[in-house]
């Protein structure tokens, strides 16, 4: 079983809609990072969260240390959402990740 | 203030031979990370620095190494390359004050082994 985990694989989506991608996590953790990657490789940090919740524009992440799990919302979805969403966790000064989720927006 | 930059973009190399890779991090960080992405895989961490010395090290061959200079900037070299070390090097750079920190990633080097 991978330590991080990340649900769904593949998402589609329709433009405007509300979107929800899951990390769970087995290993003890200092953070956790929420990354964006765009066809072409290049990496954003969306956010790092140690506790609680975080909001930049339409990006919600939320986490919950005793259940190990932590949640990316967008809402309002657009067809520049379109990316790979990466969850990782930092363990121990290493990051491990997720093996990330496939979002495509539609207009 | 400038981004992440890595060297080569583009790399095509054949099976035995060795190739570095460069990594300058965004001015004032100390930390510089190296990663591996692969299909199979997905992303893998190889190993960190700070003021060049390594602190942590991912689970990868002797045939991976790197190191950190005095101006923060950091090289990571793959000898008797094989197949499968054809992959998307990531560096990303963080200024490390606290255990967990922000990681700003370079465009990476896409290196291709025939």
């Amino acid at each position: 079983k991978n330590e991080v985990e990340q649900s769904p694989q593949n998402l589609t989506a329709q433009e405007g809609e509300f979107i929800t991608i899951n990390c769970s996590y087995s290993v003890g953790i200092s953070a956790l990072h929420w990354l964006q990657q765009h066809p072409g490789g290049g990496i954003v940090s969306l956010f790092m969260l140690s506790s609680g919740k975080k909001k930049h524009g339409r990006l919600i992440a939320t986490i919950n240390i005793q259940e190990k799990h932590s949640s990316l919302h967008i809402t309002a979805s657009h067809p520049r959402d379109s990316a790979v969403y990466i969850c990782a966790v930092d363990n121990t000064d290493k990051l491990i990740f997720g093996t990330g989720t496939r979002l495509q927006v539609f207009p | 203030k400038a981004g992440v930059t890595q060297t080569p973009r583009y790399l095509i190399k054949t099976r035995g031979q060795q190739v570095t890779l460069s990594c300058s991090p965004i001015s004032g960080h100390r930390s510089v990370s190296w990663y591996q992405q692969t299909p199979g895989q997905g992303l893998q961490f190889l190993f960190e620095y700070f003021s060049e010395t390594q602190r942590n090290k991912g689970n990868f061959p002797g045939r991976f190494s790197g190191r950190q200079f005095s101006n923060s900037r950091s090289e990571m070299n793959v000898s008797t390359l094989e197949l499968g070390d054809s992959a998307l090097y990531l560096c990303a750079s963080s200024l490390a004050v606290i255990e967990a920190d922000t990681q700003y990633f370079g465009p990476g080097t896409r290196l291709t082994v025939l």
